[in-house]
């Protein structure tokens, strides 16, 4: 069956670089786009950004300029990385595997930005 | 980018209501060549991921009780779950997916009476 599962560290220092793997299976990453999408605390969803299923990738504009994602789909996997991260960026990241809507979800991973 | 407004934010019901979710798009999401509304609802229950209800505005997903109903178009979108149960108490989210970046509404949180 299809999993989405994020792995990466709860803590980061403020000005420091998040990076985030999303590991999935029960699909190929040449055949599906898988998106990341972050929720702050209490507050609606925000998409970040999506390796589409040829490699291609496209970005929130507000988060373009500190956000990369890449992927190695040998292993199955879409990494996330986003630096200068600040208290704002504090909340649950997930990866989705997405057809512009989204039917499947990792279980999250929360992520603090604190020193 | 397109702005997503939902009302209300807050929404107290008893079981066995009809409850009626409101999403407004700051353009339309309909597209032409398909002729579809780009538009999606989700359920989030505390400390659970969002889970998908309904896409293209009206259809329902696998497995989603037809007891939640969407419905609209262009930029005007609702979500009608009739004869409210006590496991939907739960956050919903509208979505837009016309336009990237795809944006989401500030959510409606359904609480008991």
């Amino acid at each position: 069956q299809v999993q989405l599962k994020e792995s990466g560290p709860g803590l980061v220092q403020p000005s420091e670089t998040l990076s985030l793997t999303c590991t999935v299976s029960g699909f190929s990453l040449t055949s599906y786009s898988v998106s990341w999408v972050r929720q702050p605390s209490g507050k609606g969803p925000e998409w970040m950004g999506r390796m589409w299923y040829d490699g291609d990738t496209a970005y929130n504009s507000a988060l373009k300029s500190r956000l990369s994602i890449s992927r190695d789909t040998s292993k199955n996997q879409v990494f996330l990385k986003m630096n200068s991260l600040q208290t704002d960026d504090t909340g649950t990241y997930y990866c989705t595997r997405d057809r512009g809507y989204t039917n499947y979800w990792g279980q999250g991973v929360m992520v603090t930005v604190s020193s | 980018d397109i702005v997503m407004t939902q009302s209300p934010s807050s929404l107290a019901v008893s079981a066995g209501e009809t409850v009626t979710i409101n999403c407004k798009s700051s353009q339309s999401l309909f597209g032409t060549i398909r002729q579809k509304n780009y538009l999606a609802w989700y359920q989030q229950k505390p400390g659970q991921s969002p889970k998908l209800l309904i896409y293209l505005a009206s259809t329902r997903e696998s497995g989603v009780p037809d007891r939640f109903i969407g419905s609209g178009s262009g930029t005007d979108f609702t979500l009608t779950i009739s004869s409210v149960q006590a496991e939907d108490l739960a956050n919903y989210y509208c979505q837009q997916y016309f336009d990237t970046p795809w944006t989401f509404g500030g959510g409606t949180k359904l609480e008991l009476k």
